[in-house]
Order: structure tokens, then C-alpha cells, then sequence
């Protein structure tokens, strides 16, 4: 499984953009990626998954370029409730029965 | 979305005793759950696949006769820690694959704090 890089941790202030970068410089030709949010003592929650150029839903884009090796969470005007780690996973979601393999997650704090 | 139920959410426990956790996809069927384990402010560590109707699959490290994991129907895995001791007290959050073409594969519990003391 692709391993992933995160940075540990980042910092904003309420109503701005964050953007937060994964490489996966090893994600496989079935590979997607997929993002997810914790907070503390809760389980994970899904916010986007995709493949290549960009996704977009309701909360969140996800811009990958052409050779994935990377991609980058965006979150648009966040929100003190938006504090939380954000996990980057790398796998094909189509093999049934695959774990998904975290890594050290990225802790973003919002302040007012 | 669908909805993975996990029980209890939080359990205290004396040393030595044995505690079953409960993991239940409510709106759908799923054929394989994982159990991970989270210290605090660390990152979740895959414990084992359950397999609905056959043995688990423990990741390397993981005492199997310590983590008993039952998958005995589509919808229910439990994880049992046995002889239970301090240096178990953990986060234990499960996931259950979805086997839709949904976005989404991969729903997890809302986790479980076990305290032994």
C-alpha cells in the first residue's frame, strides 16, 4: 500500500482557506485517494475521495495533478468546528475487503 | 450515508477481566470489517480484518488469542479483549466495507474508549 506524507500539523484563522498537501509518490494505476476527518474520540468521517484533476463536493475540493503523486485538501472559509485531524489514505477501493492504512494525519487548529 | 453502530462507547474495566465490543453495520451487509486500535494523539493502527464466516486476519504484532474477533453474520463483528490489562486501555474503532458503488467504501464506528485499571 502507497504510504502517505502529511504535514503534522497546521494552523488558520476562522473564514480562511487551508489547503493541506499529501504526497504519495508510490500510489498504484488503481489507487484513489481518499481523505478523511477525525475528531477526538470519535470515529473517522469521509469527506472526499478521487483520482485525478479535481472533485468537489459540498465541503471540500480535492486537486490531484497528472502524475498523483500528490494532492491537496482544500477547505474553503473554515470554521472553529473545522479543528480536527485530517487523514490522507491512498487504495483501490474496488478490491473488496482492502483496509484502509493511516498515517500521522494533520492536526489543524482554527482560531478566532 | 450508511451507518456503522459500535458498542459501548466507553467501558471501564478492572485488570484481568474480559471485554466484547460490538460492531454493527445497521443498513447494510458487509462481508469484512477492521478493527484499529488509537493511542492518544497518535494515528489508527489496523489490528485485523474480521471475515464474516472465517478466521480473522491479525496484523503482525497483534495477539489473536488476546483480540478475539468474531464475524459470525453479515451485519455484527466483535472484538474481545481478554485478561484484560492497563497497557490495553485504547480507542478501538471498527469499519465495515460497504459493498455498494458508493464514493464512500469504508464506514467506521463512532469508536470505544476502554479504561482498565
Amino acid at each position: 500500500l502507497a504510504k502517505t506524507t502529511q504535514p503534522i500539523s497546521m494552523d488558520s484563522y476562522e473564514g480562511q482557506e487551508v489547503n493541506i498537501t499529501c504526497s504519495h509518490n508510490n500510489i498504484a494505476t488503481n489507487d484513489y485517494i481518499t481523505w478523511y476527518q477525525q475528531f477526538p474520540s470519535q470515529g473517522p468521517r469521509f469527506i472526499i475521495q478521487g483520482y485525478k484533476t479535481k472533485v468537489t463536493n459540498e465541503v471540500a475540493s480535492l486537486f490531484i495533478p497528472a502524475d498523483r503523486k500528490s494532492s491537496t485538501l482544500s477547505l474553503p472559509r473554515v470554521s472553529l468546528s473545522d479543528t480536527a485531524v485530517y487523514y490522507c489514505l491512498v487504495g483501490d477501493p474496488n478490491q473488496a475487503g482492502t483496509a484502509l492504512i493511516f498515517g500521522k494525519g494533520t492536526t489543524l487548529s482554527v482560531s478566532s | 450515508g450508511a451507518v456503522v453502530s459500535q458498542h459501548p462507547s466507553r467501558v471501564i474495566c478492572k485488570s484481568g477481566t474480559s471485554v466484547k465490543i460490538e460492531c454493527r453495520s445497521l443498513d447494510f451487509q458487509a462481508t469484512t470489517m477492521f478493527w484499529y486500535r488509537q493511542f492518544p494523539k497518535k494515528s489508527l493502527m489496523l489490528m485485523a480484518t474480521s471475515n464474516e464466516g472465517s478466521k480473522a486476519t491479525y496484523e503482525q504484532g497483534v495477539e489473536k488469542d488476546k483480540f478475539l474477533i468474531n464475524h459470525a453474520s453479515l451485519t455484527l463483528s466483535t472484538l474481545t479483549v481478554t485478561s484484560a490489562h492497563p497497557e490495553d486501555s485504547s480507542f478501538y474503532i471498527c469499519s465495515a466495507s460497504h459493498p455498494g458503488p458508493t464514493n464512500e467504501k469504508l464506514f467506521f464506528g463512532s469508536g470505544t474508549q476502554l479504561s482498565v485499571l
